[in-house]
């Protein structure tokens, strides 16, 4: 089986621009979550999609969003650029809700200037 | 917040085991140990997880204590591609949703 993809691997953007980065879990898993990683903050969760609905959230601003399509694919978006979200974006995909094992995707790297 | 407690750094000699421990005296009886890690620039990895009793898998063993406030992760026989960032995390297993609760992890270098 192939594992959880993420497109694009690495994205320069600008302040204030807008980014949507595009995650394909595994053949078959329907959960998929997202996690932003800092030097300062480590691993912290962004949300988690199921059958198309945003199941959980973490402590993040509105810019950031996301959506999940019907063959379980998601995008996440962030909106007005700041040079704090530059970051490594992690999305990991789980069969379903209990999430025991959640499979991680490579990442994208966005750097924000 | 995460609700565990792990050193910062450990040092293992390649060949022998490495066990990594970790604090969860919060942890309440429905909540499940984890661990993770995640070699440098990849996403994590699953290793293993528990909840009363010990488990291993083909990557390691997990002890937990039987007073579970406290488990460690054991790597039998720890190569250089084990070096990593080892992360434990304590979750509910319900039907409430995937998210992880990531500490700061130890980071275990593997020494020739």
């Amino acid at each position: 089986k192939a594992g959880v993809t993420q497109t694009p691997r690495y994205l320069i953007k600008t302040r204030g621009q807008q980014v949507t980065l595009s995650c394909s879990p595994i053949s078959g898993h329907r959960s998929v979550s997202w996690y932003q990683q800092t030097p300062g903050q480590g691993l912290q969760f962004l949300f988690e999609y199921f059958s198309e609905t945003q199941r959980n959230k973490g402590n993040f601003p509105g810019r950031f969003s996301g959506r999940q399509f019907s063959n379980s694919r998601s995008e996440m978006n962030v909106s007005t650029l700041e040079l704090g979200d530059s970051a490594l974006y992690l999305c990991a995909s789980s069969l379903n809700l209990e999430g025991f094992l959640q499979y991680f995707g490579p990442g994208t790297r966005l750097t924000v200037t | 917040d995460a609700k565990t407690t792990q050193p910062t750094s450990m040092d293992c000699a390649e060949g022998r085991a490495a066990n990594l421990p970790c604090n969860h005296s919060t942890i309440s009886g429905n909540e499940y140990v984890y661990w993770y890690r995640q070699i440098h620039s990849q996403g994590p990895q699953y290793i293993i997880h528990g909840l009363k009793n010990n488990e291993t898998n083909e990557m390691a063993s997990l002890i937990i204590t039987e007073d579970r406030k406290s488990s460690t992760l054991i790597l039998p026989h720890a190569t250089l591609r084990d070096t990593a960032v080892y992360y434990c995390i304590v979750r509910v297993g319900n039907n409430q949703g995937g998210k992880l609760i990531f500490g700061q992890g130890t980071e275990l270098s593997v020494k020739p």
